[in-house]
């Protein structure tokens, strides 16, 4: 399975851009890289997904390198709401269950301060 | 947007007792549905795959006897936690893909059930 990497927390002022790493070296051609948020005690909320190309929604921006081994997860307008820990996933095949699974990390804890 | 709705939100239960969470998705059909636990200060694990009118797929290290996994209907999967033990007590959270085409998928998940047991 292609694991991922990320700093296990990050500080950012209301306001600015939030900008989260995640490393995934592993990583292989056809594996779509996905980010998913978790907010103390709720299920975790499912936020924007790639595969070659950068990626823009109404929440968030990816950005991935060129060789695929990295991605960065921008939120433009960071508020308190978005205090969270945002997990990079890439996303696998497990033959077994004949299905696409998510396997969570440790995530980033994301802290937006006022 | 798509809803996985989870019931109860939380529960408390005697041990040796069962206790039965449901996951339903409101308005799409799941082929498969996911089990997680989360303990405190901890990531997501995956315990089991549920697909629709067969047997579950347990992760290693996980009970099938234990954890009872029913997925009867493309909308319902249920979690059955049997002679349940302190040890037990955690935040159970179910998802299910909705499906299309390849890539643009994504799991919903429910807002999770935090069981304690007594």
């Amino acid at each position: 399975d292609a694991k991922t990497t990320q700093p296990p927390s990050m500080d950012c002022a209301e306001g600015r851009a939030a900008n989260l790493p995640c490393n995934h070296s592993t990583i292989s051609g056809n594996e779509y890289v996905y980010w998913y948020r978790q907010i103390h005690s709720q299920g975790p909320q499912y936020i924007i997904h790639g595969l070659k190309n950068n990626e823009t929604n109404e929440m968030a921006s990816l950005i991935i390198t060129e060789d695929r081994k990295s991605s960065t997860l921008i939120l433009p307008h960071a508020t308190l709401r978005d205090t969270a820990v945002y997990y990079c996933i890439v996303r696998v095949l497990n033959s077994g269950a004949g299905s696409y699974q998510l396997t969570f990390g440790k995530g980033t804890k994301l802290s937006v301060i006022p | 947007g798509a809803v996985v709705s989870q019931h109860p939100s939380r529960v408390i239960c005697k041990s040796g007792t069962s206790v039965k969470i449901e996951c339903r998705s409101l308005d799409f059909q799941a082929t498969t549905m996911f089990w997680y636990r989360q303990f405190p200060k901890q990531s997501l694990m995956l315990m089991a795959t549920s697909n629709e009118g067969s047997k579950a797929t347990y992760e290693q290290g996980v009970e099938k006897d234990k954890f009872l996994i029913n997925h009867a209907s493309l909308t319902l999967s249920t979690l059955t936690v049997t002679s349940a033990h302190p040890e037990d007590s955690s935040f159970y959270i179910c998802s299910a893909y909705r499906p299309r085409w390849p890539g643009t998928d994504e799991a919903f998940f429910g807002q999770g059930t935090r069981l304690t047991v007594v």
